[in-house]
Order: C-alpha cells, then sequence, then structure tokens
C-alpha cells in the first residue's frame, strides 16, 4: 500500500459527460501529479501541483482541468468526455523538490460509452 | 523532444536466471533516471533512482547502471522468481531542471518461469 487514495475505483459515463476524480497523498506530500495510462499511450504526464499552486504542466487536454485543495488532496475534472477519454487515471505524490521517488495511487478506471 | 525506448517484446526468462532489461533516452542527458514496477491494473511502484554521477546502484536482488555516454540504462535482476514478472518501467525528467515532471516508457513485460 502506497499511502497515496483515489477515488472511485470505477466509472462508467456516456460521451459528452463530465466526471471528478479524487486523490489523497501519503501524509506530508505537498506534491500531487496526475497521469493518465491507456494501451496505446503508455504513462503519460498530465500535470502536477506542489501545495496548492501548479508546478508543471504535460500534455493535458484543455477539457481537463484539476486542482489541489488546502489539505492538499487533489481533483481532477475531465469534461466533454469522448470515448478516447477511456483510461486509467493515476494520482501520484511525492516529497517536492529534490528528485524524490514518486508514490501511486490504486488508479480510476474510466470507460466512456 | 525527449524519447525513451524500453524493449517493448516481452522477456521470458527462467527461474534462477538474471533478467536484464535495457532503457535507451535520446536528446539531453538526464541528472537521474527512475525505474518502477508495474503489476497489471494496478499504479507503478518505485524501484530505484540512479543520478547522473553514479554509474551503478544496487537494493537487494536489483541492480541498475546509467551510462550517459551510450546514452542507457540497464536493469537487472539476479536470481530472479516467478513473483518478479511483471512490467517494468524507466522514467527520467522531461526537461532539465524539472525533476519531478517525469516522461517514462512504454515497459518491457518480464515473465519469469518456473
Amino acid at each position: 500500500d502506497s499511502g497515496v487514495t483515489q477515488t472511485p475505483k470505477h466509472l462508467i459515463t456516456a460521451t459528452g459527460q463530465r466526471v471528478t476524480l479524487r486523490c489523497s497523498p501519503r501524509s506530508g506530500d505537498l506534491s500531487v501529479y496526475w497521469y493518465q495510462q491507456s494501451l496505446d499511450q503508455g504513462l503519460q504526464f498530465l500535470i502536477q501541483y506542489y501545495n496548492g499552486e501548479e508546478r508543471a504542466k504535460g500534455n493535458i487536454l484543455e477539457r481537463f482541468s484539476a486542482q489541489q485543495f488546502p489539505d492538499l488532496h487533489s481533483e481532477l475534472n475531465l469534461s466533454s468526455l469522448e470515448l478516447g477519454d477511456s483510461a486509467l487515471y493515476f494520482c501520484a505524490s511525492s516529497g517536492g523538490g529534490e528528485p524524490y521517488e514518486q508514490y501511486f495511487g490504486p488508479g480510476t478506471r474510466l470507460t466512456v460509452t | 523532444s525527449q524519447k525513451i525506448e524500453q524493449n517493448s517484446e516481452a522477456l521470458n526468462i527462467q527461474e534462477g536466471k538474471t533478467a536484464t532489461l535495457t532503457c535507451n533516452y535520446t536528446n539531453y542527458s538526464p541528472a537521474y533516471l527512475q525505474w518502477y514496477r508495474q503489476d497489471p491494473g494496478r499504479g507503478p511502484v518505485f524501484l530505484l533512482l540512479i543520478r547522473e554521477n553514479e554509474k551503478e546502484k544496487r537494493k537487494e536482488r536489483l541492480k541498475v547502471t546509467f551510462d550517459t555516454t551510450l546514452k542507457q540504462s540497464l536493469f537487472h535482476i539476479t536470481a530472479s522468481q516467478p513473483a518478479d514478472s511483471a512490467t517494468y518501467l524507466c522514467a527520467y525528467p522531461l526537461e532539465p531542471g524539472g525533476y519531478n515532471k517525469l516522461i517514462f516508457g512504454a515497459g518491457t513485460r518480464l515473465a519469469v518461469h518456473p
């Protein structure tokens, strides 16, 4: 158990809908990262937050947004969903600063029908 | 743009042998490389980090090397066991100074047979 929690575990929704994925980092970790993993793309970095502020951005679509709250939990919002958004979404956390290892949560499997 | 390549074909080995996985990168030399293990449907688990000034790093049966001339990292599992069967991912920073903004390889699937 990495100490990172993600909810929900599974999510099935229709095209055009909006969903919110939630992540709680390990106790004491200030950085939260979001990744998307699909069969044909591998693990893709989406966005990083550090202590409530956006720190780095990857190939995150404009339809996707994220935020980190004062209690350090984070949410990833996906809107106007398309079939191609079906994937595993992982959250990871680390201590920030030096190149610390990242601890990944169990993921949320999103299926868009 | 940065590219990271891992052998996409599965690696099948016999229990007790040493498994060697390869990670090649292009363009700039990263300050460090990380290796993760991922089981089907689960999140990656951190294994080892090696910095550019370290030639080799060990942890129990695991060994990682980092050759900045060849732009390559090798990941070894000695005395492999069926429980080592998983996909192994290498990762490094997407850009210089972007310490934790990582690019991951597609992973190499390792199958250890009894």
